[in-house]
């Protein structure tokens, strides 16, 4: 399996400011993912985070709220843009594509994210 | 519609007792199907792959109908530390990402 990390763990931040999610996997992998869970919800993919490229983002979430940089094969970043107290949520970043692990994502710890 | 819907439960049940999840998809192309399991405030992982013929690992198995869109997970002899939620997983239009049911919370007690 992978080894997955993710900072910060958790924060308190104010609306109308910006926090960076950073995501490091201790292998490369093909490819990487964001989802958010919200509180009493399940899992929904935010984009998936392009090596050397443009995210590709899903219906409901744009670029500009949600900047997303994979600069090389083993980290990625989530920026949630001008928080409101909607975007309190836990950010989870996945990998697929490990050498030798076919068919399985894993996922990071999470950050869990409260927007005053 | 959402493309991933599950019991809601919560569903309690003894030390012993067999107990079966189900789910539903609405994307009649989806080809890849799993289960994970999410712990309070930890991350998922993968329980099991689904697969068209069926397939059992120890106490859980799982099963797939596609002509019906329609997954199962059943545990035998439930174990404590088989309490936590149980989300159904279809892979999405997106490559490899994954839709995800809300979850069915199972609490096994003694």
């Amino acid at each position: 399996s992978a080894v997955i990390s993710q900072k910060p763990s958790r924060d308190i931040c104010q609306r109308g400011t910006s926090l960076t999610i950073q995501c490091q996997v201790d292998s490369q992998v093909t490819m990487m993912f964001w989802y958010r869970q919200q509180p009493g919800q399940s899992l929904t993919l935010i984009a998936t985070a392009n090596q050397g490229s443009e995210a590709t983002y899903e219906s409901g979430f744009v670029i500009d709220k949600f900047p997303i940089s994979r600069p090389n094969l083993t980290f990625s970043t989530l920026t949630v843009s001008n928080m409101s107290p909607e975007d309190s949520s836990i950010y989870l970043c996945s990998v697929f594509g490990l050498a030798g692990v076919y068919g399985e994502q894993f996922f990071g710890p999470g950050t869990r994210l409260t927007v005053l | 519609r959402k493309e991933v819907e599950q019991d809601p439960g919560p569903f309690n049940v003894p030390e012993g007792a067999t107990v079966a999840f189900n789910c539903t998809y609405s994307n009649s192309a989806s080809q890849s199907f799993f289960w994970y399991r999410q712990d309070c405030r930890k991350e998922p992982k993968l329980l099991m792959s689904v697969y068209s013929s069926g397939n059992e690992d120890g106490r859980f198995t799982a099963q797939l109908n596609r002509a019906s869109q329609y997954i199962s997970l059943l545990i035998r002899d439930s174990k404590l530390s088989d309490s936590a939620t149980y989300l159904c997983v279809v892979e999405g239009d997106s490559g490899y990402a994954l839709n995800f049911g809300k979850g069915t919370s199972l609490l096994v007690t003694p």
